[in-house]
């Protein structure tokens, strides 16, 4: 997986709980991604950085906040979780040219 | 905005059969185009992409696709299916431009029989 760890793997939890996944690269690329993966909706991307301390939101990102202070990690965090948040996500990564995306092998979150 | 379409979200095929899995996107401007693959309880792996030249474009375990400006498509396609190949396909597209960002089609999956 590219030098990808997403951690944890798996995570169960109750509603309002806050919780954060960890996405930790060794590939010292740029680019970091948060995507979301739910049946028949494909993967759906959440925020992304384009370096440290830069974010941005992507197409579902109501309920997440990003942080990234170090080029390597990039932590995503429902403040509180709910029901629809329930799904597998991934983290991905890129050095830029040609917009290729690498990805981690996922972490399945199930909120109760 | 761009969107990716795929066309049947499950396709069946007989081990040492044609594969074709259809994609076709819209975009305002030059695509890049992607495949992805999804095996069950992993991550993405990149079968193959599109930036710019040669339209016809090899990836790996066999796989190919074409892209056509006139149709906006770019189906996948392998000669010859073998078992291992059954999984969850993505087609994408970007912007061209540094780090544009990826839109996903819903996903295909391949189910090889014998």
């Amino acid at each position: 997986d590219a030098g990808i760890t997403q951690s944890p793997r798996h995570k169960v939890t109750e509603t309002g709980t806050p919780v954060t996944l960890r996405c930790h690269q060794t590939e010292n690329h740029r680019y970091m991604y948060w995507y979301r993966q739910d049946p028949g909706h494909g993967l759906r991307l959440i925020h992304y950085s384009y370096g440290v301390k830069d974010t941005d939101k992507g197409e579902v990102s109501d309920g997440y906040s990003v942080s990234r202070s170090k080029t390597e990690d990039f932590l995503l965090t429902l403040e509180s979780a709910t029901s629809s948040q329930t799904s597998v996500y991934f983290c991905a990564i890129s050095p830029g040219p040609e917009n290729i995306q690498y990805f981690g092998a996922g972490t399945r979150l199930s909120v109760l | 905005a761009q969107s990716v379409t795929q066309l049947g979200s499950h396709v069946s095929v007989s081990e040492g059969a044609l594969v074709l899995l259809r994609c076709n996107y819209s975009s305002s401007v030059p695509p890049y185009l992607f495949w992805y693959v999804q095996y069950p309880n992993q991550g993405l792996q990149l079968l193959l992409k599109y930036t710019t030249g040669a339209t016809l474009v090899k990836g790996i375990n066999g796989f190919e696709a074409e892209f056509k400006k006139s149709e906006t498509s770019f189906h996948l396609t392998k000669p010859s299916a073998h078992m291992s190949d059954a999984a969850e396909y993505f087609c994408a597209v970007s912007e061209t431009g540094t780090a544009s960002k990826l839109t996903f089609g819903t996903g295909t999956r391949l189910q090889v029989t014998l």
